[in-house]
């Protein structure tokens, strides 16, 4: 069964860093999002991304935040300048038409501990 | 997007239905109600939708009421593996398309 994959599994970086976080999406899907879970709390949408650009944002994604569709792929968040509260499982997620017929596939995460 | 009603945490037993509702008493007309499940702290995983009509697929069965005020999400013979936070979410499909996750229901499946 096709997966969305991510890497690094796990990076722990020094506040203030960049980190950058990348996705493999599923071939043939469309649409593309970034889910963060801080540890113990609910499952928050970042941002999703289609046809090369930012087609809904949240409130979080602020402009620390950008994705990037750099080769036909990958698909990679980048947080410009970390902090401690960026500490959380940061997922991935694909789908084929907007998650109506099959839902999203989402990633296995990169959990990323500021430090 | 509807606001949804779990309860946080179910037992059953490994072989039985696990049977959890859902309460989404303020959904509209063009609201699905999706059910996605997380197991320990993987990325959120995709079950079922459905509109009015009750769906089956090969994981799970989505029931729903008459009224669509609220909801079941069915398995049919729990296992082990299927111990997880289930979400049930409701959206207006090709509305926005950010998921909203509520805290879930805990289900813990019982050898």
């Amino acid at each position: 069964e096709p997966e969305v994959t991510q890497t690094p599994s796990h990076q722990v970086t020094q506040m203030g860093q960049e980190v950058i976080l990348r996705c493999v999406p599923i071939s043939n899907h469309l649409y593309f999002y970034w889910y963060r879970q801080i540890l113990g709390q609910k499952v928050e949408f970042l941002v999703s991304f289609y046809n090369n650009e930012i087609s809904e944002k949240s409130e979080i994604f602020d402009d620390q935040f950008s994705v990037e569709r750099p080769d036909g792929s990958n698909f990679t968040l980048k947080i410009r300048s970390t902090k401690l509260e960026d500490s959380a499982m940061y997922f991935c997620a694909s789908s084929k038409n907007r998650g109506r017929i099959y839902g999203y596939t989402f990633g296995s995460g990169t959990r990323l501990t500021v430090v | 997007d509807a606001k949804t009603t779990q309860p946080t945490s179910m037992d059953c037993a490994e072989g039985r239905a696990a049977n959890l509702p859902c309460n989404h008493s303020t959904i509209s007309g063009n609201e699905y109600v999706y059910w996605y499940r997380q197991i320990h702290s993987q990325g959120p995983q995709y079950i079922i939708h459905g509109l009015k009509n009750n769906e089956t697929n090969e994981m799970a069965s989505l029931i729903i009421t008459e009224d669509r005020k609220s909801s079941t999400l069915i398995l049919p013979h729990a296992t082990l593996r299927d111990t997880a936070v289930y979400y049930c979410i409701v959206r207006v499909a090709g509305g926005s398309e950010k998921l909203v996750f509520g805290k879930g229901t805990k289900l813990t499946v019982n050898p």
